[in-house]
């Protein structure tokens, strides 16, 4: 079993809309959540964090968490052109506090 | 911009040769990971470097190894490059080694084998 999955791209959406991007993850120690954001051929960015349960809201950006259902989501409101990357799910579990991402999620956003 | 900045940006290495690539942590952030990116992959964690000592290594090879500088600055090295070693590395420096800690990555560095 994968460490991080993350639901299978790409993911296309028209501009306005919400993108919902999904992420399970198998540790059930894990901590602390993070969405990173990668533009094709440059590095992540991040973009969200969330330690608790429930939803943390940024502008257009909502993550969610679950730890019960080891379960981590993001939300994108009015989705926009420039929203079009690839979405990074990384969680921190374990004693050196290593990142282990997701192979990530390929979404567009249609003008 | 994160503050983090690796050279170089672009590298083209011969199989059997060796690499160094190098890292400037963020003002004020001790710990830095580095991160090996295949295409089409998330980024896979080599090891971390948390005041000048090794805090973790991730499923890499002993010729990966690294290095911690006092002002945090940090080196990765491979030895004995081989084609699959191409790849985007990447540094990330956090504040701090923990749970609830935001780490922020450079550009990365695209090293191809040949």
């Amino acid at each position: 079993q994968k460490e991080v999955e993350q639901n299978s791209g790409p993911l296309s959406v028209p501009e306005g809309a919400i993108a919902s991007l999904n992420c399970t993850y198998s540790d059930r120690g894990s901590q602390s959540f993070f969405w990173y954001r990668q533009y094709s051929g440059k590095s992540p960015e991040l973009i969200m964090f969330i330690y608790s349960n429930g939803d943390k809201e940024d502008g257009r950006f909502t993550a969610q968490l679950n730890k019960a259902s080891q379960y981590v989501s993001l939300l994108i409101r009015d989705s926009q052109p420039s929203d079009s990357a690839t979405y990074l799910c990384a969680v921190i579990g374990g004693s050196n506090y290593k990142l282990t991402f997701g192979k990530g999620t390929l979404l567009t956003v249609n003008p | 911009e994160t503050g983090v900045t690796q050279s170089p940006t672009h590298l083209i290495k011969t199989r059997g040769q060796q690499v160094t690539l190098r890292c400037s942590s963020q003002s004020g952030h001790n710990t830095v990971s580095w991160y090996q990116q295949a295409l089409g992959q998330g980024p896979q964690f080599i090891f971390q470097y948390y005041r000048e000592e090794e805090n973790g290594r991730g499923n890499f090879p002993p010729r990966f190894s690294g290095l911690q500088f006092p002002n945090y600055s940090s080196e990765l090295n491979v030895n004995a490059l081989e084609l699959d070693d191409s790849a985007l590395y990447l540094c990330a420096s956090s504040p701090m080694a923990g749970m609830n800690t935001e780490a922020f990555f450079g550009q990365g560095t695209r090293l191809t084998v040949v």
